[in-house]
Formats: structure tokens, C-alpha cells, sequence
């Protein structure tokens, strides 16, 4: 199994600023992928970070809104930019090595409150 | 840590008991499942998963059943620990598709 790290791994930030949230594996892994999971919530997939190229994202998600990158096959950054208190979740990187029928391995998780 | 099952159904049962979780999805194409378990404060971690051909699947201590008729999931525990204390999530998958979709998630408290 993959062994999945992000950063931060909480953090208080202002309304109208940017955080950037990482996330590292310690293998090469096919696919990537970023959740939200709002307070007594369930998880909402934001977006497939795919490498070399643009994001693949979910309704209700936009690109402007929550930038992605994956430089390589074991790294991977969701940014939540111009925040607002709705912001305030868990957001959660997971990996799979597979495309359909495979299940994921999730990271610990980014707490994040926005005041 | 911080809990993320204020607003989900609770399963409250006593340390030895056998708990049963259930899960309906609404895919018919959904042809893969997993159950996940997530303790406060971390990611979600795999416990089983089950594939359309199948309609049991046994680990250690836990065991899946699915019923694609009525498109139920259930999880069953057996000798409830409070170690099992978490919220447990399952999650379909569709076969073409990488993603899968989360349930709304069941939160189980063990007494001891």
C-alpha cells in the first residue's frame, strides 16, 4: 500500500487569501485525486489531478477556484484560492494504481478554517 | 481530534455485539464497492471491497454482502471492538471510470 503525506497539515487562514495544500507518495502511482469533506460531511471529489496536464474537474469545481498541479507521479498541490468561511473542510488527497475497479489510499487530510 | 460525525446517522452498540451497516446506492452501472473506515482526525482507510459478481466477501472479522436487485451494501462486523469505533463509508465505482462516489457515511460508537 502507498504511504501518503500532505502538508499542511492544518492551518487558520483570512478570507481572501490562498493556501496551497501538498501531497506526496512514497511510489509512483497512476492516478491522483483531491476531496473535500465538509464538517459531519461525506467526501466530494473536487477533481483527478492528471500529470503532465490540466486537472479533470467535477461539477461545482472550478480551475480558478482550486488550482491543481501534478509535476510528476508522486507529488501533487491543490491550491483554495481567494477563500471564504464556506471553505472551511477537510481537504484530502487519495491514490489509486488503477483506473476503474481499484480502490484508492487516502492521506492523513489538511484541516483547513477560514475566519 | 476532531470528529466528522456530527450530522450522521449513529450506530451506538456494545463491545462483543455484531454490527450491521447499510449502505443503497443509486448507480445500476456501479459494479465495484468499498467500504472505508475513518477514525477522527485521519483519512479514510480501506477495510473491504466487493465486485458486482460477487454477493459475499469475508475478511477478518468483517464481511460484505451486496444485493444488486435492491442495490444494498451492507457491512458486518463481527465482535464489535471499541478500536471499530469510526465513521464508515462506502463507495461505488463504475466500471470506464476512475472515481468513485461516497455515501452519506454512518458513524458506529462501541460501548465497552
Amino acid at each position: 500500500s502507498a504511504v501518503i503525506s500532505q502538508k499542511p497539515s492544518r492551518d487558520i487562514c483570512q478570507r481572501g487569501t490562498s493556501l496551497t495544500i501538498q501531497c506526496q507518495v512514497d511510489s509512483q502511482v497512476t492516478m491522483m485525486f483531491w476531496y473535500r469533506q465538509q464538517p459531519g460531511q461525506s467526501l466530494t471529489l473536487i477533481a483527478t489531478a492528471n500529470q503532465g496536464s490540466e486537472a479533470t474537474y467535477e461539477s461545482g469545481f472550478v480551475i480558478d477556484k482550486f488550482p491543481i498541479s501534478r509535476p510528476n507521479l508522486t507529488f501533487s498541490t491543490l491550491t483554495v484560492s481567494n477563500m471564504s468561511p464556506e471553505d472551511s473542510s477537510i481537504y484530502l488527497c487519495s491514490v489509486s494504481d488503477g483506473t476503474s475497479g481499484s480502490y484508492q489510499y487516502f492521506g492523513p487530510g489538511t484541516r483547513l478554517t477560514v475566519t | 481530534g476532531e470528529s466528522v460525525g456530527l450530522h450522521l446517522p449513529t450506530l451506538s452498540v456494545q463491545e462483543g455485539d455484531n454490527s450491521i451497516i447499510n449502505c443503497a446506492y443509486s448507480n445500476s452501472a456501479s459494479d465495484y464497492f468499498i467500504w472505508y473506515k475513518q477514525e477522527s482526525g485521519k483519512g479514510p482507510q480501506f477495510i473491504i471491497d466487493i465486485r458486482s459478481n460477487m454477493d459475499k466477501r469475508q475478511g477478518q472479522r468483517v464481511t460484505v454482502l451486496l444485493n444488486k436487485t435492491v442495490k444494498h451494501l451492507s457491512l458486518q462486523i463481527a465482535a464489535t471492538q471499541p478500536g471499530d469505533s469510526a465513521v464508515y463509508f462506502c463507495a461505488e465505482n463504475t466500471v470506464g471510470y476512475s472515481t468513485l462516489t461516497f455515501g452519506k457515511g454512518t458513524m458506529l460508537l462501541v460501548s465497552p
